[in-house]
């Protein structure tokens, strides 16, 4: 079966462009996160989704971030405008509904100039 | 805010020693993970505890959930360089957000052949 699939799995932007960060949950799962990852301040909980609906966003540190899932099969992660500090690892994760037991896609590292 | 602090944060031991890594919070969990993750790659799920006290055995690995439900330990036998990552303890909640998990910062492992 394939896992969770992340793209593009490498991004490299410039300041002020806009990128836009794509997941497809494993199918029949029906809870989609998504996660940043730095050195720093380590993996963070950016928003997740429950049968497409977002329920928790308050770890999306700025307007600049915005994520949607039209569908139980897709889902996007869009910073706009994209700052250096953004520069991270950015994981998309999915579960069925009983907490834990994510499966974590292979990530997208992304950097800012 | 749930916060999990794992200890130590990186630890370098040779081949066929053991060692074990800590997860501590204030907070009550009703489950607890951990994950490994390698390189490159996203967290890998290793197991779930659910009841205080329990223990459970993966290989070399054995997994420890406190009576309390607040903290977990994580104890390798015999390491093995295969065995080199970060290992992430992730806690569930079972109130509010209940399908979301609380990452403790990690540790590093390098075990050295």
């Amino acid at each position: 079966d394939a896992g969770v699939i992340q793209s593009p799995r490498h991004e490299v932007t410039e300041m002020g462009q806009e990128v836009t960060l794509r997941c497809k949950p494993i199918s029949g799962h029906n809870s989609l996160f998504w996660y940043r990852q730095t050195m720093m301040r380590g993996l963070e909980l950016l928003i997740y989704f429950n049968n497409n609906v977002p329920i928790d966003d308050s770890g999306m540190p700025e307007d600049r971030f915005s994520a949607k899932m039209p569908n139980a099969s897709f889902s996007t992660l869009k910073i706009q405008p994209s700052e250096p500090r953004d520069s991270a690892v950015y994981f998309c994760a999915s579960s069925h509904s009983n907490p834990g037991f994510q499966f974590f896609g292979p990530g997208t590292r992304l950097t800012v100039l | 805010t749930q916060l999990l602090e794992q200890s130590p944060q990186f630890l370098s031991i040779q081949e066929g020693e053991n060692l074990t890594v800590y997860c501590n919070s204030s907070s009550v969990f009703s489950s607890l993970q951990w994950y490994r993750q390698e390189p490159g790659e996203g967290p890998v799920l290793l197991v779930t505890v659910v009841t205080g006290g329990e223990v459970k055995k993966l290989k070399r690995l054995t997994f420890q959930f406190g009576d309390a439900r607040k903290d977990s330990s994580l104890h390798i036998t015999a390491a093995q360089p295969g065995d080199t990552g970060l290992y992430l303890c992730a806690g569930a909640s079972s109130s509010g957000s209940a399908r979301q998990l609380t990452f403790g910062s990690g540790t590093q492992l390098t075990v050295l052949p």
